[in-house]
């Protein structure tokens, strides 16, 4: 069975440095995607980032990136100039089996 | 498109009441997916669909159902309302194995 997990319950950064957010899995795939979502305040899922498992490079969207160690089974968010909005519960996922399975999530907290 | 919508936004139910959630999605995506998100936690998965006329149970099936009759809609039917289905329900559809795309949400009380 596929398992995600986040070990950081909470997480909290300065205003414009980064963070690097945890996550690990478990699968016998060899081809698949792994996601990290948003949930701020509002409660909207938002999708921030994917990485295909067959491609080395890790993805980036602005200023969020992740290193994605496939032999080791980690995915972690990096978060740069971290900025106010970016406040809000992370979720790791990872599709298997026709459904995505959830990290426990990881709430991050920007002070000013 | 409008995405994935949800109704209602917000209810109340009282103990023994029955309600559908309903969700339509206009991304023509072949899965379907409901969640329930209760305070603090992360999502558990209550049913999904892979296509109309097929649904299976997730982790939490218990006093929910659900039906997929056309792929656009997948609705969420709460039978004899109890206080521990108070919770957020997301509804949520995807391109087989892809990214989901999420609804935003009905936050439902009972009491």
């Amino acid at each position: 069975a596929q398992t995600v997990t986040q070990s950081q319950p909470e997480m909290s950064v300065q205003e414009a440095e980064t963070v690097t957010l945890s996550c690990t899995y478990d699968t016998s795939e060899s081809d698949y995607y792994l996601f990290w979502y948003k949930q701020p305040p509002s409660r909207q899922m938002i999708l921030v980032i994917r990485q295909e498992a067959y491609k080395q490079q890790n993805a980036t969207e602005n200023r969020f990136s992740v290193n994605f160690q496939k032999a080791a089974k980690s995915f972690s968010l990096k978060i740069s100039d971290s900025q106010l909005g970016d406040a809000a519960m992370y979720f790791c996922a990872y599709p298997g089996n026709e459904k995505l399975t959830f990290g426990t999530g990881t709430r991050l907290t920007i002070i000013p | 498109n409008a995405g994935v919508t949800q109704t209602p936004k917000f209810r109340i139910l009282k103990i023994g009441q029955s309600m559908t959630l309903q969700c339509t999605q206009d991304m023509n995506h072949n899965y379907m997916y409901w969640y329930r998100q209760d305070p603090g936690m992360g999502l558990k998965l209550i049913y999904y669909s892979v296509g109309a006329g097929i649904t299976d149970k997730g982790e939490v099936p218990n006093g929910y159902n659900v039906s997929r009759s056309t792929t656009e809609d997948f609705p969420l039917r709460l039978e004899l309302a109890a206080p521990s289905q108070t919770s957020v329900y997301f509804c949520a559809s995807s391109y087989a194995y892809n990214e989901q795309f999420f609804g935003p949400g009905t936050r439902l009380t009972v009491l």
